[in-house]
């Protein structure tokens, strides 16, 4: 495709639902990022693959949240048992990791949170 | 622990005007990062720099970076309306960490 997409763009669940949110990165980038943005906040960082594995999950904000990466392209970040303090916007960033490149993210338009 | 430090948080500008946005970082890194964000909308990509000294330029836009003082501008030259937006600056110490300032909310009133 021609940029990251993310679905869906809105989800209003309530409290103590489980959800799932999809990235659908750049064909052929090979990391993937998740971040979220909470209301007027800049972005913290959750997890990044490289190919299928996340080395790295300790930005996971607690054991409720849970990704994965399958085949090398989308990803899915799951919360479960949602919390109020989960809404927020959950941004999918890819790029390609090579060499000599400057690996910029591309960021997705994100998935609005919102829990009741 | 890494941190990123933005200012200001928010600039109101007139048209026409210069300023500067100033992203102060607490660890080495080599390569920094320059978002922009409209409402509602998704991050996008404006620079990367590399290197001690680099300048890059785009539009009214012009990033530096200077890593010994672990710090970046971003200037603006005769602001327009059309720059309001959120810019964020982001250092990636390491290829699985990224980290983003708070971002500044800048204005530009005519």
């Amino acid at each position: 495709g021609a940029g990251v997409s993310q679905s869906p763009s809105n989800k209003v669940t309530e409290k103590g639902k489980d959800v799932e949110l999809r990235c659908d990165p750049i064909s052929g980038h090979t990391a993937l990022y998740w971040y979220r943005q909470s209301l007027g906040q800049g972005l913290e960082f959750l997890i990044y693959f490289q190919g299928n594995s996340a080395p790295d999950k300790s930005g996971l904000p607690s054991d409720r949240f849970s990704a994965e990466r399958t085949g090398g392209s989308v990803s899915t970040l799951t919360i479960q048992r949602t919390q109020q303090e989960d809404s927020a916007v959950y941004l999918c960033a890819s790029s390609f990791r090579g060499r000599a490149v400057t690996d910029t993210q591309y960021f997705g338009p994100g998935t609005r949170l919102t829990v009741l | 622990e890494l941190k990123v430090e933005q200012n200001p948080l928010f600039l109101s500008m007139q048209e026409g005007k210069n300023y500067t946005i100033y992203c102060n970082y607490s660890t080495t890194s080599d390569r920094l990062y320059w978002y922009r964000q409209d409402p509602g909308k998704s991050l996008e990509s404006l620079f990367v720099l590399l290197s001690n000294g680099a300048v890059k330029q785009e539009g009214r836009l012009m990033a530096s970076l200077d890593t010994k003082a672990r710090l970046s501008t971003l200037h603006i030259t005769a602001a327009v309306h059309d720059l309001s937006a959120t810019y964020f600056c982001a250092v990636a110490p390491d290829v699985d960490d990224m980290r983003f300032g708070a971002g500044t909310r800048l204005t530009v009133k005519p």
